[in-house]
Order: structure tokens, then sequence, then C-alpha cells
């Protein structure tokens, strides 16, 4: 089956710095990729969807220029939250969607962001 | 805008069989899909119904009523393993890209 791989799988900062975090489809091409973020105990909140070669589409609320959306490639998006506060510790998870299989989202397992 | 409605939480006896319900409000739907996510992992993709009836996988199997705007996960001979956190996703046409939005998830416990 199709497998997305996220790194890194958590991560601990202090309040301000950025973090890069990586999703990537290993096996097939994923012409669309989402970010997620999910609280404890509550559903993924979509934060945008990433397309290769065009600029991410964000859900309203979200802060385009608080998580920047890069996604160069087919097999590769990236989110870095930039000058990370508290607040943005959460859970987030991105997910891949090939091409011919529109109604299957493939997750990556997630990174758990601490910010101290 | 899109809502979905779901349990909150559901207990089930090992062996037994259990439903959880998905009411879903939206235009421009396309169609119903269910995840399974154990607590601290990654959703995985379990069912897709685009049309009206019934698809089963195995022991799992999932319905949707367009009419209705109703769709369900059943979920037969449970086993401990399957207790986790269960998430119907309304895919909707929307701006014309295809958006989908998840449910609150229903937690689903199983016991002995």
């Amino acid at each position: 089956g199709a497998v997305v791989s996220q790194h890194p799988s958590r991560v601990i900062c202090k309040s301000g710095t950025s973090v890069k975090i990586e999703c990537r489809s290993l096996d097939f091409q994923a012409t669309t990729m989402f970010w997620y973020r999910q609280f404890p105990k509550q559903s993924l909140m979509l934060m945008a969807t990433s397309n290769e070669g065009s600029k991410a589409t964000y859900e309203q609320g979200v802060e385009k220029d608080k998580f920047l959306i890069n996604h160069a490639s087919l097999t590769l998006s990236t989110l870095t939250v930039t000058s990370a506060h508290p607040e943005d510790s959460s859970f987030y998870i991105c997910s891949a969607r090939e091409g011919g299989q529109v109604y299957i989202q493939y997750f990556g397992a997630g990174t758990r962001l601490s910010v101290l | 805008g899109q809502s979905l409605e779901q349990p909150s939480e559901v207990t089930a006896v090992e062996g037994a069989i259990v439903q959880i319900n998905c009411t879903y409000q939206t235009s421009g739907f396309y169609g119903l899909s269910w995840y399974q996510q154990h607590d601290g992992g990654a959703p995985t993709f379990l069912s897709y119904n685009g049309l009206d009836g019934l698809e089963e996988t195995g022991r799992f199997s999932s319905f949707l009523s367009r009419s209705d705007s109703y769709g369900y996960l059943l979920l037969q001979e449970l086993q401990m393993k399957d207790s986790a956190s269960y998430f119907c996703a309304v895919g909707a046409y929307s701006g014309g890209y295809q958006k989908v939005t998840f449910g609150t998830g229903t937690k689903l416990q199983v016991i002995p």
C-alpha cells in the first residue's frame, strides 16, 4: 500500500524558533498533500491543501505567514512553523492523495511539536 | 459550510457487532470515507462510499444513503485491537476543488 513518511516524529523547541516538518510519499506521486492539526482527543483540523508547484490553499483562520507550506515536488511537502510559541504545540499530521484515487488519503505518522 | 455528527463514544463487547453512525450536512457532496486512528497514531483509511449502498471489506462494512445524508461503519466480530477512534469524513466540491472534512470522531472501546 501507499506509504507516507513524516519527519520528525517529535520535536521540542524553544519559543521563537522555527520548525520544519517534512512529508514524503515513498512509493507514489502525490498530486495533493494536506496538513492537519490535531488537539488531544479531538478531530483533524485541516490547515492547508498543498498542490505540487503551486501555492498552498489555507483554511480560514490559519496564518499563512505563520505556517509556511512548500510542495516543491510530487513526493515532498514541507510545513514550517515560524517563530513557534507554546500555543503552537500540537500534533501535526500530513496526508497525501494519489492522482488516481482522489477519495483516499494516506497519512504520515504525525509530528508532535512541543514549544517551551 | 459542512457539518458532521457522530457519537463521541461507543463501548462494545469482544466478538460483538457495533455500528457507528455519521450524519452530515454539506453541498457538493461526492463521498463519505471512514478512517481509524489508534491513540498516538496516524489515521488509516478503512472504507469509502461514493454511491448509495453497502461496501464490505472483511470485518468492516460501510453504508451510505445520499438522500438521508447518512452513513455508518459496521464492525463485526470485534477484537480488542479494534479499540480506537473512528472518523467519518465527507468529501465535497468547494470553490472548484475537492475538500475533505473530518468528523469529531467516535472512540470505540472493546471490552472482554
